[in-house]
């Protein structure tokens, strides 16, 4: 058990439709990474907040946003969902900004969209 | 784009052997090396950060070691046993963008 968690844990839902994953990182942690995983694809990056503020962001669509609250969770926003949408969504978080640390994934979230 | 490249694919090995796997990176810009085991059905898990040329970590049976000039980095596995089945996968930085690029894994399997 890394520590970070996710829910839920399964999504079904349908074109057009809007979610939001959400993720509670490790005790301590301040930075929130987004990964998606589609099944002929690799883990993609997605975004990262730090304590708060976007730091980087990835192959994002403008459809998806993310936001990191004050109590350090992060809630990843995806809308206008479209088939291609359904992928496996993870959360990792680590202590600082900076990869010299090593991320700690949570379970995940598997949205399929129909 | 950035090329994150892991050899072999996937691998076969028969419990007690020892087996080793490579991640190919950019040799320019480096800042880290990251390496995660990803069990099927479970979420990657952490086992290494490396940052400095040279470097060579170890946790049990498991090691890798790190070239940065020629841009690359070894996993290795000695005495696999059925319960290191899992995909390994690398994932670099470099000094010019603020996230990981993961490569696309190899693909462990140890027959017992």
């Amino acid at each position: 058990d890394s520590g970070v968690t996710q829910t839920p844990k399964h999504l079904i839902t349908a074109t057009g439709q809007r979610v939001t994953l959400r993720c509670s990182p490790r005790s301590g942690d301040l930075s929130v990474y987004w990964y998606q995983q589609s099944l002929d694809q690799g883990l993609q990056f997605l975004i990262q907040y730090y304590n708060g503020e976007e730091r980087a962001k990835g192959n994002i669509l403008e459809r998806f946003s993310a936001q990191q609250f004050p109590d350090l969770h992060s809630e990843l926003n995806l809308s206008s969902l479209e088939l291609g949408d359904s992928a496996l969504y993870f959360c990792a978080s680590s202590p600082r900004d900076t990869s010299s640390y090593e991320q700690y994934f949570g379970p995940g979230t598997r949205l399929t969209v129909t | 784009i950035l090329n994150v490249e892991q050899s072999p694919q996937s691998l076969h090995v028969q419990e007690g052997d020892s087996t080793n796997f490579t991640c190919s990176f950019p040799s320019s810009n480096f800042y880290a090396l990251h390496w995660y085991r990803w069990e099927t059905a479970k979420s990657p898990e952490a086992l290494f950060v490396m940052t400095l040329n040279g470097d060579e970590k170890k946790k049990g049976r498991i090691s890798a070691t790190l070239n940065t000039k020629e841009g690359y980095s070894y996993l290795y596995i000695k005495g696999s046993q059925p319960e290191d089945s899992a995909t390994y996968l690398c994932a670099f930085k470099d000094t010019g963008r603020r996230a990981l690029t993961f490569g696309s894994g190899t693909r462990l399997q140890v027959q017992p």
